[in-house]
């Protein structure tokens, strides 16, 4: 079925640390793994993307990778700030334009 | 350019009532999403327009819930009659077509509260 998990619904860092989030999903036919932030109130905006064919992609301070074979993704952000502090979604396409999202992870960065 | 629009932000209503969500997309974006989003959890779909023609609708409660995009553009979603566990943001997205790849932007979103 479609699924994807998300962990750790909480995180807590110090600023300037690292913060990492893995999503599993099971459907095989997914390509396409988006990751959303969204801070207090506000909509969700995409922070960066990665696609089936591509195993790691970074943008500045933070990254995505991907394992095909064991059907997990990750964000990771380095030197992480105070306004980073969001929760952050993952999300998979099934490839049938459906997307699916996970529970998320609230990130609380620790000045 | 202009985001995507929703209206109104905020709605408290009785549970058993009516309430209707409005949404206007990006200009030219083809594909229109509403998602419902429960305090705590991710965004799930409802559904999915593709111009003006329905892609998923799987996971809208169709003895309550209904959307419609008659021209194409702007799309309404109603609940009818609502229930307490309806409380949720309400978010549209579009996207320049339903291509998986392709980024979603997200309204601001509809707050309901039923009471």
């Amino acid at each position: 079925g479609e699924n994807v998990e998300q962990h750790p619904s909480t995180l807590s860092v110090q600023e300037g640390d690292s913060a990492v989030i893995k999503c599993t999903y099971s459907d095989s036919a997914s390509n396409y793994f988006p990751w959303y932030k969204q801070e207090l109130g506000k909509r969700p905006q995409l922070i960066i993307d990665i696609r089936s064919n591509v195993g790691e992609k970074k943008d500045q301070r933070i990254a995505v990778t991907l394992n095909k074979t064991a059907k997990h993704f990750s964000l990771h952000i380095t030197e992480t700030q105070p306004e980073d502090s969001a929760v952050y979604f993952c999300a998979e396409n099934t490839g049938g334009f459906k997307t699916i999202f996970g529970a998320g992870t609230r990130l609380f960065v620790k000045a | 350019e202009a985001g995507v629009a929703q209206s109104p932000r905020y709605k408290i209503i009785e549970k058993r009532q009516s309430v209707a969500f409005w949404c206007n997309p990006i200009s030219g974006h083809a594909t229109l999403y509403w998602y419902q989003q429960i305090l705590g959890q991710g965004p799930k779909l409802l559904i999915q327009f593709q111009n003006n023609g329905v892609v998923d609708d799987s996971q809208l409660p169709k003895d309550r819930f209904s959307a419609e995009r008659l021209k194409g553009v702007d799309s309404t979603l109603k609940i009818q009659p609502a229930k307490l566990e309806d409380s949720a943001v309400y978010l549209c997205a579009s996207s320049i077509s339903g291509a998986s790849y392709n980024e979603q932007f997200f309204g601001p979103g509809t707050r309901l509260t039923v009471l």
